[in-house]
């Protein structure tokens, strides 16, 4: 089954700093990759995804990109703000097969005023 | 706006018991799916449905069980509580095909003394 590998576990900037989170996925068939934000005591909501399809897709301040050959996708933060702070999620499906995202472990922003 | 509700925010049961953990959607989606979350390992999936009476396994199903006799209705049961399965159940839930949005519920903290 696919098993992605999410880092770093945790990251912590200062405000106005840019902020990477990577993912790595073992399932060559997998071709939907959402990235789900967790503010605390709060459920995961989805912020950005991207379909194999495309290498790069923006959302104002948030981006995500995909190396289909290398098999991993990361999420870009700009100008990081406050409310920003979160846990992160990156996950991946697949077309065929299983219907259920598997998610990354998670990695917790700080974004220091 | 979809509405993804599960029927306890915190539940304390006992060694042994037989707990049931509800969901319900409001949108007519056809997948539902039950995850587990612990801190440093992410989200990880317990079962899943794509259809009334239709059940999945997913990648930790050991020790539970899960019942859609309605769309809208998603259960999730502990045939026996040990203090391992501790821990917060979130609820969600997609419309029909693949690679769709997953909206979650607002989790369920579950202590098993």
């Amino acid at each position: 089954g696919e098993n992605v590998e999410q880092h770093p576990s945790t990251l912590s900037v200062q405000e106005g700093d840019s902020a990477v989170i990577k993912c790595t996925y073992s399932d060559s068939a997998s071709n939907y990759f959402p990235w789900y934000k967790q503010e605390l005591g709060k459920r995961p909501q989805l912020i950005i995804d991207i379909r194999s399809n495309v290498g790069e897709k923006k959302d104002q301040r948030i981006a995500v990109t995909l190396n289909k050959t290398a098999k991993h996708f990361s999420l870009h933060i700009t100008e990081t703000q406050p409310e920003d702070s979160a846990v992160y999620f990156c996950a991946a499906s697949r077309e065929r097969g299983r219907r259920a995202l598997t998610f990354g472990s998670g990695t917790r922003l700080q974004v220091q005023p | 706006d979809v509405k993804v509700t599960q029927s306890s925010r915190y539940l304390v049961k006992r060694t042994g018991e037989k707990v049931f953990l509800e969901c319900v959607q409001d949108m007519d989606h056809e997948n539902m799916f039950w995850y587990r979350q612990d801190p440093g390992l992410g989200l990880r999936l317990i079962y899943f449905s794509y259809d009334v009476k239709m059940k999945e396994k997913g990648d930790i199903p050991e020790g539970y069980s899960v019942s859609r006799e309605k769309k809208e209705r998603f259960s999730l049961i502990l045939e026996s509580a040990s203090t391992n399965q501790t821990s917060m159940y979130l609820c969600a839930s997609s419309s029909g095909g693949r690679n769709t949005e997953a909206f979650f519920g607002q989790g369920t903290r579950l202590t098993v003394v």
